[in-house]
């Protein structure tokens, strides 16, 4: 069966600090690969999503960008941290193809300070 | 710009009662509606939908989809303290080969002894 590991749980980051969150899938070849956000009262956003290794598709203008350096490995990274990075952070996979529902890690809940 | 709204924002009832969680959508190119269960962490997948008027069901969960009138129920007959999270919709896009979602913010559902 497949699972996702995603990690560290938490992070406590200063400002203007880069960050690197991982991710990886087992038990699949090939999925399609995706970051979100959730943000306190908001719905879970798309950041990234990624159908095949170094391909990667921004949803948002932001501070943050992805990498699939590997083909079930995604990894969300930063150069200098926001306070306004701070969220959960969920990575999540589905196999090929748009009808396909998306499962998700444990998450990492980033803190900025 | 794509919009997916749940109702209502919380919800607590006593153990045993019946719950139903709106959700209701305006986007461009549906694919399809699915539900999830956020208890902690990851949101775990319950169920999908694509068609209009064909309940899915799973124990005591049942979903149904209105393509014409753009939402969805979720059902949940004999609630357990078990069924307290937060109940995300999220709607499905028809662009691309991922499977790009749009989620609501949730319901909040508590059900109590």
């Amino acid at each position: 069966s497949q699972t996702i590991h995603q990690w560290p749980a938490t992070l406590v980051q200063p400002v203007g600090s880069p960050l690197s969150l991982e991710c990886t899938v087992e038990g699949t070849s090939n999925p399609n690969l995706y970051w979100y956000r959730q943000a306190a009262g908001r719905g879970l956003q798309l950041l990234f999503y990624s159908v095949g290794i170094g391909q990667i598709s921004s949803e948002v203008p932001q501070n943050l960008s992805a990498s699939r350096p590997q083909d079930r490995q995604f990894i969300l990274s930063s150069k200098k941290l926001l306070l306004s990075d701070s969220g959960f952070y969920l990575c999540a996979w589905s196999m090929g193809g748009r009808d396909s529902p998306l499962h998700f890690g444990n998450g990492t809940r980033l803190t900025v300070t | 710009e794509d919009k997916v709204v749940q109702s209502p924002l919380s919800l607590v009832v006593h153990e045993g009662d019946t719950v139903t969680l709106n959700c209701s959508y305006e986007v461009t190119n549906f694919r399809s509606l699915l539900w999830y269960k956020q208890e902690k962490k990851a949101p775990t997948f319950l169920f999908m939908l694509t068609s209009s008027g064909i309940e899915k069901k799973s124990g005591r969960l049942s979903s149904i989809l209105d393509k014409k009138e753009l939402f969805s129920i979720l059902n949940i007959t004999a609630t357990q303290t078990g069924d307290s999270a937060v109940y995300l919709c999220a709607v499905g896009l028809g662009v691309g080969t991922a499977s790009k979602l749009t989620f609501g913010t949730g319901t909040r559902l508590q059900v109590t002894l």
